[in-house]
């Protein structure tokens, strides 16, 4: 599977856009990227996925670059919910398996 | 609502003795489930492919015989951690593909402290 890259831990206030990045230089061609977040002691949540294009839901949007080898999970305006472990992870479509990395701690802040 | 159901949400048990956790897919019927482990300040580590009705598949360095995982139906998996010990101590998390966009749905979690 190919691996993916991601700051440790990011801040962030209260109200304001939190922009998580991710690179993952050795996708494949039909590798999608995923987002998801990990509050406190509960299972995984699903945030968001992409291909090859931008992506947006009720809770982010995906921004992927051109060349596919990062993107950035932007949550437009964080609220002290939102803190929560993020990880981004990348799978061929053929798999129902999910490995995961280091992923990003963010903290919100009033 | 929640697609998963992970239960018990957690368990203290001593050690020498066994502990069954069990995952059921509430909206799907589930072909495969996966088992994860997480430690503290870790991220989670992909223990086994359940499969329903064969054998599961372990990811390298997982005890299959210390982590027994039964998939009797296509709701329900179970994993039972045999003879457990202080090292075992950790959050298990099972999951089950999706329909839709999500590729996987979590279950809350299992968090086991052995003493």
């Amino acid at each position: 599977d190919a691996k993916t890259t991601q700051p440790p831990s990011m801040d962030c206030a209260e109200g304001r856009a939190a922009n998580l990045p991710c690179n993952h230089s050795t996708i494949s061609g039909n590798e999608y990227v995923y987002w998801y977040r990990q509050i406190h002691s509960q299972g995984p949540q699903y945030i968001i996925h992409g291909l090859k294009n931008n992506e947006t839901n009720e809770m982010a949007s995906l921004i992927i670059t051109e060349d596919r080898k990062s993107s950035t999970l932007i949550l437009p305006h964080a609220t002290l919910r939102d803190t929560a472990v993020y990880y981004c992870i990348v799978s061929p479509p053929y798999t129902d398996k999910l490995i995961f990395g280091t992923g990003t701690r963010l903290q919100v802040f009033p | 609502g929640a697609v998963v159901s992970q239960h018990p949400s957690w368990v203290i048990c001593k050690s020498g003795t066994s502990v069954k956790i069990e995952c059921r897919s509430l909206d799907f019927q589930a072909t495969t489930m996966f088992w994860y482990r997480q430690f503290p300040k870790q991220s989670l580590m992909l223990m086994a492919t359940s499969n329903e009705g064969s054998k599961a598949t372990y990811e390298q360095g997982v005890e299959k015989d210390k982590f027994l995982i039964n998939h009797a139906s296509l709701t329900l998996s179970t994993l039972t951690v045999t003879s457990a010990h202080p090292e075992d101590s950790s959050f298990y998390i099972c999951s089950v593909p999706g329909q839709g966009n999500e590729k996987l749905f979590f279950g809350s979690g299992t968090q086991l402290s052995v003493l």
